[in-house]
């Protein structure tokens, strides 16, 4: 079994600051993936990046980049020049690469954005 | 471009009634997922289909029933709703192809049980 483990309940950040959101996990699976997925207050869930973790290179997208510890299993979400519309709950999740491709989620930290 | 909905929206029901939640994608994917998302536990997945007529169970099945006659429509049924089913329920989908199976997410529905 997967599990997914957001020790951060909550976090605050400046705007305009970087902010880091940390995420371990835990598989006996080779191949899997990881996902960060984030939940505005519209409760819409927003794909934020996700890594292949055959991948050495850590993923980026925008102002999100994840620096993804495969030894450690560690994957943590790093937001730089935060926007007040970056405020949301942020799931990490991770998925087996095969199977059924259910996604094991953490249970959230909430990132509030300070203007 | 419709993508994946879900109805109601909200609803609110009493004990021991059925109720359906609905779920319906534009993709084509192969693959739909229920969730629940409840607070303190994150999303916990609770059945799956990887095709029409293909279902299984997820980490929390008990009380749900699930069919997919279709490949776009996956509904959820609660046989008769209890309290702790008072959730907010997200329905997704991904494609079954290589690499990561992104999943899309519906917008939830919000079920209180009176």
């Amino acid at each position: 079994a997967q599990t997914v483990t957001q020790s951060q309940p909550e976090m605050s950040v400046q705007e305009a600051e970087t902010v880091t959101l940390s995420c371990t996990y835990d598989t006996s699976e080779s191949d899997y993936y990881l996902f960060w997925y984030k939940q505005p207050p519209s409760r819409q869930m927003i794909l934020v990046i996700r890594q292949e973790a055959y991948k050495q290179q850590n993923a980026t997208e925008n102002r999100f980049s994840v620096n993804f510890q495969k030894a450690a299993k560690s994957f943590s979400l790093k937001i730089s020049d935060s926007q007040l519309g970056d405020a949301a709950m942020y799931f990490c999740a991770s998925q087996k690469g095969a199977g059924s491709y259910q996604l094991t989620f953490g249970k959230g930290t909430k990132l509030s954005v300070i203007p | 471009d419709a993508g994946i909905t879900q109805s109601p929206r909200y609803k609110i029901t009493e004990t021991g009634r059925q109720v359906t939640l609905m779920c319906h994608q534009t993709w084509s994917h192969s693959y739909m997922f229920w969730y629940r998302q409840d607070l303190g536990h994150g999303l916990r997945l609770i059945y799956y289909s990887a095709a029409a007529d293909i279902t299984d169970k997820g980490e929390v099945p008990d009380g749900y029933v699930v069919s997919r006659s279709k490949t776009e429509n996956f509904p959820l049924t609660l046989e008769s709703a209890t309290r702790s089913q008072t959730s907010v329920y997200f329905c997704a989908s991904s494609l079954a192809a290589g690499g990561p199976k992104t999943q899309y997410f519906g917008p939830g529905t919000r079920l209180l049980v009176l």
